[in-house]
């Protein structure tokens, strides 16, 4: 069963600090999403990951990935209030079938205070 | 931009009730799907919809779940009996075809609907 976690569940930080959420998951997969949810809200695809040692930024958020450790990071940058969301990553649960299948973590719920 | 769109926003039921929860997806996507989340928790799979059948569907999509595609815009999510435990946000999703590409494994969701039951 893929599992995907994601640490930490909470984060409070302050704006202009940096700070990095993490996302293990269980099994092979080259696939790997970003998400964030502001509260009531649909979640807006932020990043996607396909291949091992991707990078991909935008403005002050960066996501990584690393295939061989199973393991994404979302990096923060100088965080700035409209940040504040909830972050969720998500990994494809089945290559053959419709490829949309996505198993997500508990998601990261991040507060930017002044 | 073109969007997913869900109604109702919010349904209030009473327990044991059938409830259909709508959704129009992308015009030019042709996968679709219904997540859920429970308040407070993560976004759970229930069910991926393509060429007019179901192509996955996860353990929590039992017999009372069905989805259909009743015309070529709508595609509806059915609950035949709702229970307590059903409460929950529900998203509908679409997705472009092909693979391979960044972009079209996207799912774009709409903005959810919210089902309360009582």
């Amino acid at each position: 069963e893929l599992k995907v976690e994601q640490n930490p569940l909470f984060l409070s930080m302050q704006e202009g600090k940096n700070y990095t959420i993490y996302c293990n998951y269980s099994t092979t997969s080259d696939r790997l999403y970003w998400y964030r949810q502001d509260p009531g809200k649909s979640l807006e695809s932020l990043f996607v990951l396909l291949s091992n040692g991707a990078v991909k930024q935008e403005g002050r958020l960066m996501a990584s990935l690393d295939t061989k450790a199973r393991l994404s990071t979302l990096h923060i940058t100088a965080a700035v209030h409209d940040l504040s969301a909830t972050y969720f990553c998500a990994v494809v649960m089945n290559y053959g079938g419709s490829q949309g299948n996505l198993i997500f973590g508990k998601g990261t719920k991040l507060s930017v205070k002044p | 931009e073109p969007e997913v769109t869900q109604t109702p926003s919010h349904q209030v039921t009473q327990m044991g009730q059938e409830v259909i929860l709508r959704c129009v997806p992308i015009s030019n996507h042709l996968y679709f799907y219904w997540y859920r989340q429970i308040l407070g928790q993560k976004v759970e799979f229930l069910v991926s919809f393509y060429n007019n059948e179901i192509s996955e569907k996860s353990e929590i999509f039992d017999d009372q779940f069905s989805v259909e595609r009743p015309d070529g815009s709508n595609f509806t999510l059915k609950i035949r009996s709702t229970k307590l435990e059903d409460s929950a946000m529900y998203f509908c999703a679409s997705r472009k075809p092909g693979t391979g590409v960044a972009g079209a494994n996207v799912l774009t969701f709409g903005a959810g609907s919210r089902l309360t039951v009582l």
